[in-house]
């Protein structure tokens, strides 16, 4: 069965300094890997996408991540925090649940606390 | 375009009461899905439709809970009777194709149904 782990639920960053979000998965097969992000009181948004080609993946607001298959993982990184970036991360990769379904498993989420 | 719209936003009701959730998909978007948070947990996956057919319902916890889409347009959730651990964020997603797993869901704001 395939699943997510983002190490830690919680990460605290100052302004300007580097944010790393980790994400591991495990698949039997070659996954489609995916980071949204949730602002307080709003919907789930994409970040951005891994499905195949270039390993290394960019995505909105200044966010991207890498795709590492020796690694199993799948690290969301941002080089200068920004107050707006707090928010709270997940990691998924989808699924083939049978009869042409696709369903997203998602890790447990990251809250990023930016410090002034 | 209008993104995926949920309603209501938060629901309070007592155990044994009946509950009812609608999303409206994007339009043209012919696959739809729920998702559900539980306090502390991941975000999982419910059911997932292709137009008004429901194409996967292997996520749904058990017959207490009933999804329809009418004429592959919105879509409602009913929990009847409600218990305690129905209590949570629900959320709706939908997206345009499939694709072997790779388009994006596009995320509604969610429900967040309390039992009480």
């Amino acid at each position: 069965a395939q699943s997510v782990t983002q190490l830690g639920s919680h990460v605290s960053v100052s302004e300007g300094a580097l944010v790393l979000l980790r994400c591991n998965y495990s698949s039997s097969v070659p996954p489609y890997l995916f980071w949204y992000v949730q602002y307080p009181n709003q919907g789930l948004q994409l970040l951005l996408k891994y499905t195949t080609g270039a390993t290394l993946v960019k995505g909105i607001n200044g966010f991207e991540a890498e795709f590492k298959k020796s690694e199993t993982s799948f690290h969301l990184t941002k080089p200068s925090a920004h107050m707006s970036d707090a928010a709270e991360y997940f990691c998924a990769v989808t699924l083939y649940s049978g009869a042409g379904s696709y369903q997203l498993t998602f890790g447990k989420g990251t809250k990023l606390s930016v410090i002034p | 375009e209008a993104g995926v719209t949920q309603f209501p936003s938060h629901s309070v009701i007592e155990k044994g009461q009946t509950v009812t959730l609608r999303c409206d998909p994007i339009s043209g978007h012919d696959n739809l899905y729920w998702y559900r948070r539980v306090m502390g947990k991941e975000i999982k996956f419910l059911l997932h439709f292709v137009k008004e057919s429901k194409q996967d319902e292997s996520g749904m916890p058990n017959n207490r809970f009933l999804a329809e889409r009418t004429g592959g347009t919105y879509s409602t959730l009913k929990v009847q009777p409600a218990e305690l651990e129905d209590s949570g964020v629900y959320f709706c997603a939908s997206s345009q194709g499939l694709l072997g797993g790779s388009y994006e869901q596009y995320f509604g704001p969610g429900t967040r149904l309390t039992v009480t």
